[in-house]
Protein backbone atom coordinates (compact mmCIF):
# COMPACT_ATOMS: atom_id res chain seq x y z
CA UNK A 1 0.00 0.00 0.00
CA UNK A 2 1.24 3.43 -1.04
CA UNK A 3 2.21 5.89 1.99
CA UNK A 4 -0.21 8.57 0.91
CA UNK A 5 -2.76 7.67 -1.37
CA UNK A 6 -5.39 9.86 -3.64
CA UNK A 7 -8.33 9.77 -5.80
CA UNK A 8 -6.29 9.71 -9.32
CA UNK A 9 -9.03 12.33 -10.86
CA UNK A 10 -9.10 13.97 -12.79
CA UNK A 11 -12.58 15.88 -11.75
CA UNK A 12 -13.83 18.23 -13.91
CA UNK A 13 -16.95 19.93 -12.71
CA UNK A 14 -19.24 22.76 -13.34
CA UNK A 15 -19.52 26.31 -11.23
CA UNK A 16 -21.33 25.45 -8.06
CA UNK A 17 -20.93 21.90 -7.55
CA UNK A 18 -19.87 19.75 -4.35
CA UNK A 19 -16.47 17.88 -4.93
CA UNK A 20 -15.61 15.39 -2.61
CA UNK A 21 -11.63 14.62 -2.81
CA UNK A 22 -10.55 11.32 -1.00
CA UNK A 23 -7.52 9.89 0.76
CA UNK A 24 -6.10 7.14 2.73
CA UNK A 25 -2.67 6.51 4.51
CA UNK A 26 -0.86 3.49 5.41
CA UNK A 27 0.72 4.54 8.46
CA UNK A 28 -1.22 4.44 11.19
CA UNK A 29 1.06 5.93 13.79
CA UNK A 30 0.64 9.41 11.49
CA UNK A 31 -0.15 12.71 13.92
CA UNK A 32 -0.75 15.68 11.00
CA UNK A 33 -2.80 15.71 8.35
CA UNK A 34 -3.45 18.37 5.48
CA UNK A 35 -4.61 19.20 2.48
CA UNK A 36 -2.64 21.39 -0.08
CA UNK A 37 -3.21 22.83 -3.21
CA UNK A 38 -0.93 23.80 -5.88
CA UNK A 39 -1.91 25.39 -9.21
CA UNK A 40 0.18 24.38 -12.29
CA UNK A 41 3.79 24.95 -12.61
CA UNK A 42 3.44 26.61 -8.75
CA UNK A 43 4.40 25.85 -5.09
CA UNK A 44 2.39 23.75 -3.43
CA UNK A 45 -0.20 26.06 -0.86
CA UNK A 46 -1.39 24.88 2.41
CA UNK A 47 -5.06 24.91 2.14
CA UNK A 48 -6.45 23.37 5.50
CA UNK A 49 -4.72 20.92 8.44
CA UNK A 50 -7.40 18.18 9.10
CA UNK A 51 -8.03 17.69 12.73
CA UNK A 52 -10.11 14.35 14.21
CA UNK A 53 -12.85 15.88 14.93
CA UNK A 54 -13.21 17.81 11.36
CA UNK A 55 -12.65 20.84 10.59
CA UNK A 56 -14.21 24.18 8.30
CA UNK A 57 -13.11 26.79 6.51
CA UNK A 58 -15.52 28.64 4.49
CA UNK A 59 -16.76 26.44 1.35
CA UNK A 60 -14.58 23.48 2.57
CA UNK A 61 -14.62 20.80 5.41
CA UNK A 62 -12.21 18.41 5.47
CA UNK A 63 -12.45 14.93 7.69
CA UNK A 64 -10.23 12.50 9.74
CA UNK A 65 -11.40 8.83 10.43
CA UNK A 66 -7.97 7.50 11.97
CA UNK A 67 -9.47 4.24 12.21
CA UNK A 68 -9.75 3.52 8.62
CA UNK A 69 -6.84 5.59 8.13
CA UNK A 70 -8.66 7.99 5.28
CA UNK A 71 -8.95 11.78 4.63
CA UNK A 72 -11.34 13.66 2.70
CA UNK A 73 -11.95 17.02 1.59
CA UNK A 74 -15.38 18.50 0.53
CA UNK A 75 -15.94 21.87 -1.62
CA UNK A 76 -19.38 22.98 -2.10
CA UNK A 77 -20.56 26.12 -3.81
CA UNK A 78 -17.64 25.36 -6.64
CA UNK A 79 -15.40 28.40 -8.12
CA UNK A 80 -13.73 28.85 -11.11
CA UNK A 81 -11.15 29.90 -9.23
CA UNK A 82 -10.73 26.60 -7.30
CA UNK A 83 -9.24 25.11 -10.12
CA UNK A 84 -5.90 23.24 -9.55
CA UNK A 85 -4.28 19.71 -8.20
CA UNK A 86 -5.28 18.85 -4.34
CA UNK A 87 -2.61 17.02 -2.42
CA UNK A 88 -3.43 15.24 0.23
CA UNK A 89 -0.10 15.38 3.16
CA UNK A 90 0.50 13.33 5.76
CA UNK A 91 3.42 13.85 8.52
CA UNK A 92 4.89 10.02 8.74
CA UNK A 93 7.28 8.98 11.53
CA UNK A 94 10.27 8.24 10.61
CA UNK A 95 13.36 6.47 12.90
CA UNK A 96 13.65 8.03 15.89
CA UNK A 97 11.36 11.18 16.23
CA UNK A 98 11.73 12.69 13.43
CA UNK A 99 8.71 12.82 10.51
CA UNK A 100 8.35 13.32 7.32
CA UNK A 101 5.98 15.01 5.13
CA UNK A 102 4.57 12.81 2.30
CA UNK A 103 2.67 13.92 -0.31
CA UNK A 104 -0.08 11.93 -2.21
CA UNK A 105 0.22 12.43 -6.11
CA UNK A 106 -2.81 14.79 -6.24
CA UNK A 107 -6.03 15.37 -7.66
CA UNK A 108 -6.67 17.52 -10.70
CA UNK A 109 -9.73 19.51 -10.25
CA UNK A 110 -11.40 22.01 -12.68
CA UNK A 111 -14.45 24.26 -12.46
CA UNK A 112 -15.96 24.72 -15.35
CA UNK A 113 -17.90 28.03 -16.51
CA UNK B 1 3.47 38.16 4.28
CA UNK B 2 6.52 36.81 4.91
CA UNK B 3 7.99 34.19 2.69
CA UNK B 4 10.22 31.61 1.12
CA UNK B 5 12.87 32.81 -2.02
CA UNK B 6 14.44 30.72 -4.07
CA UNK B 7 16.94 31.18 -7.00
CA UNK B 8 17.52 30.78 -9.86
CA UNK B 9 13.91 30.96 -10.94
CA UNK B 10 14.93 28.14 -13.95
CA UNK B 11 18.63 26.85 -14.26
CA UNK B 12 19.57 24.87 -17.67
CA UNK B 13 23.33 23.07 -17.18
CA UNK B 14 24.84 20.36 -18.94
CA UNK B 15 24.98 16.42 -17.87
CA UNK B 16 27.86 16.35 -15.12
CA UNK B 17 27.87 19.73 -14.44
CA UNK B 18 27.52 20.68 -10.71
CA UNK B 19 24.38 22.75 -9.83
CA UNK B 20 24.01 24.84 -6.96
CA UNK B 21 20.22 26.35 -5.84
CA UNK B 22 19.79 29.12 -3.39
CA UNK B 23 17.14 30.09 -0.89
CA UNK B 24 15.95 32.09 1.81
CA UNK B 25 13.92 30.92 4.22
CA UNK B 26 11.92 32.51 6.44
CA UNK B 27 13.63 34.81 8.95
CA UNK B 28 12.30 33.00 12.22
CA UNK B 29 12.27 29.76 10.94
CA UNK B 30 14.08 26.96 12.12
CA UNK B 31 12.99 24.04 9.90
CA UNK B 32 14.28 23.80 6.44
CA UNK B 33 13.62 21.35 3.40
CA UNK B 34 13.81 20.38 0.23
CA UNK B 35 11.26 18.79 -1.89
CA UNK B 36 11.38 18.04 -5.57
CA UNK B 37 9.13 17.78 -8.60
CA UNK B 38 9.57 15.55 -11.44
CA UNK B 39 7.06 17.04 -14.23
CA UNK B 40 3.42 15.05 -13.63
CA UNK B 41 4.47 13.49 -10.64
CA UNK B 42 4.35 13.72 -7.18
CA UNK B 43 6.07 16.10 -4.40
CA UNK B 44 8.82 14.12 -3.65
CA UNK B 45 10.65 14.81 -0.17
CA UNK B 46 14.81 14.96 -0.37
CA UNK B 47 16.09 16.18 2.55
CA UNK B 48 15.03 18.30 5.90
CA UNK B 49 17.73 20.40 7.74
CA UNK B 50 17.70 21.39 11.43
CA UNK B 51 19.96 23.27 13.93
CA UNK B 52 22.67 22.54 11.56
CA UNK B 53 22.72 19.00 10.38
CA UNK B 54 20.35 16.97 8.19
CA UNK B 55 17.46 15.44 10.45
CA UNK B 56 16.16 13.12 7.78
CA UNK B 57 16.98 12.59 4.27
CA UNK B 58 14.96 9.94 1.64
CA UNK B 59 16.94 7.57 -0.82
CA UNK B 60 16.88 10.05 -3.43
CA UNK B 61 19.00 12.25 -1.48
CA UNK B 62 22.03 10.49 -2.17
CA UNK B 63 25.93 11.14 -2.50
CA UNK B 64 25.25 13.57 -5.15
CA UNK B 65 23.53 15.48 -2.97
CA UNK B 66 24.39 17.88 -0.06
CA UNK B 67 22.91 20.95 1.44
CA UNK B 68 24.48 23.94 3.13
CA UNK B 69 23.21 26.67 5.43
CA UNK B 70 26.92 28.77 5.22
CA UNK B 71 25.76 31.74 6.89
CA UNK B 72 22.39 31.76 8.93
CA UNK B 73 20.64 32.91 6.19
CA UNK B 74 21.17 31.23 2.98
CA UNK B 75 19.96 27.03 2.77
CA UNK B 76 21.63 25.46 -0.35
CA UNK B 77 20.95 22.77 -2.20
CA UNK B 78 24.07 21.36 -4.60
CA UNK B 79 23.78 18.95 -6.98
CA UNK B 80 27.82 17.41 -7.77
CA UNK B 81 27.41 15.93 -11.04
CA UNK B 82 23.65 16.58 -12.39
CA UNK B 83 21.90 13.90 -14.25
CA UNK B 84 19.10 13.89 -16.99
CA UNK B 85 16.82 12.34 -14.37
CA UNK B 86 17.99 15.24 -11.59
CA UNK B 87 15.50 17.26 -14.28
CA UNK B 88 12.94 18.60 -12.02
CA UNK B 89 11.19 21.16 -10.12
CA UNK B 90 12.78 21.34 -6.64
CA UNK B 91 11.11 23.17 -3.29
CA UNK B 92 12.87 24.43 -0.56
CA UNK B 93 10.25 24.67 2.46
CA UNK B 94 11.04 26.35 6.07
CA UNK B 95 8.62 26.08 9.25
CA UNK B 96 8.46 28.01 12.36
CA UNK B 97 9.64 26.64 15.56
CA UNK B 98 6.14 25.93 17.29
CA UNK B 99 4.80 24.18 13.97
CA UNK B 100 7.79 21.84 14.12
CA UNK B 101 8.00 19.55 10.47
CA UNK B 102 4.08 20.10 10.22
CA UNK B 103 3.31 23.60 8.44
CA UNK B 104 5.43 24.31 5.31
CA UNK B 105 5.95 27.35 3.54
CA UNK B 106 7.27 26.55 0.02
CA UNK B 107 9.37 28.90 -1.93
CA UNK B 108 8.21 29.45 -5.71
CA UNK B 109 10.63 26.69 -6.76
CA UNK B 110 13.70 26.64 -9.06
CA UNK B 111 13.38 24.36 -12.16
CA UNK B 112 16.16 22.57 -13.37
CA UNK B 113 16.76 21.12 -16.84
CA UNK B 114 19.90 19.00 -17.63
CA UNK B 115 20.41 18.74 -20.75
Amino acid sequence: RKEVEQDPGPFNVPEGATVAFNCTYSNSASQSFFWYRQDCRKEPKLLMSVYSSGNEDGRFTAQLNRASQYISLLIRDSKLSDSATYLCVVNIPQVGSNYKLTFGKGTLLTVNP
Amino acid sequence: EPEVTQTPSHQVTQMGQEVILRCVPISNHLYFYWYRQILGQKVEFLVSFYNNEISEKSEIFDDQFSVERPDGSNFTLKIRSTKLEDSAMYFCASSAPHSGANVLTFGAGSRLTVL
